[in-house]
């Protein structure tokens, strides 16, 4: 079974504070993925990487950066927490990488959610 | 850009029933993935039912089938003799499969109530 984890359930933060959201997935897939999840909103991309050192910003990337160094861990960094930023982060994995247009089939596995609150 | 719509916001089911939650979408491209994900109290998504643009059969995973109608756009997704851990969040999302890497676009979701 693919298993992916987040480093936290909870987490509470004060404004301006650095920030550090870890994931890790141990199937070996290429891409991983950090959403924000709002009621009302559903779940919004915030980045996503294809490889390792490799991303690209989704929807909502203002106020977000991240980073991978390893193939099995995506981490999501605010660099000044606001409250704005109170939400719940998810994180999800998949294989394969779309290449020449061709559709490659893949599905997206999460990790539990880490809900952030920011004071 | 994609959208994805979900009009009903909650829906309730009394348990042995049959519900059925829509799901539309807006694209302009012809070959593309779609998912129906469910979130329980507990919050980890788990995947329900996926479909392939090009594939006119209707997905079926146990008693989860899709009504996929590609011209109208509508995926919806039918929860047949409902039981009481089918209650959760249900998300529609579509997924390009163009570009570097297969990002998914969600709907805002459906709140299901499993009810004795």
């Amino acid at each position: 079974d693919v298993k992916v984890t987040q480093s936290s359930r909870y987490l509470v933060k004060r404004t301006g504070e650095k920030v550090f959201l870890e994931c890790v997935q141990d199937m070996d897939h290429e891409n991983m993925f950090w959403y924000r999840q709002d009621p009302g909103l559903g779940l919004r991309l915030i980045y996503f990487s294809y490889d390792v050192k490799m991303k690209e910003k989704g929807d909502i990337p203002e106020g977000y950066s991240v980073s991978r160094e390893k193939k099995e861990r995506f981490s999501l960094i605010l660099e000044s927490a606001s409250t704005n930023q109170t939400s719940m982060y998810l994180c999800a994995s998949s294989l394969f990488r779309l290449a020449g247009g061709l559709g490659i089939y893949n599905t997206q596995y999460f990790g539990p959610g880490t809900r952030l609150t920011v004071l | 850009a994609q959208t994805v719509t979900q009009s009903q916001p909650e829906m309730s089911v009394q348990e042995a029933e049959t519900v059925t939650l829509s799901c539309t979408y807006d694209t302009s491209e012809s070959n593309y993935y779609l998912f129906w994900y469910k979130q329980p109290p507990s919050r980890q998504m788990i995947l329900v039912i996926r479909q392939e643009a090009y594939k006119q059969q209707n997905a079926t995973e146990n008693r989860f089938s899709v009504n996929f109608q590609k011209a109208a756009k509508s995926f919806s997704l039918k929860i047949s003799d409902s039981q009481l851990g089918d209650t959760a969040m249900y998300f529609c999302a579509f997924m390009s499969i163009t570009g570097t890497a297969s990002k998914l676009t969600f709907g805002t979701g459906t709140r299901l109530q499993v009810t004795l």
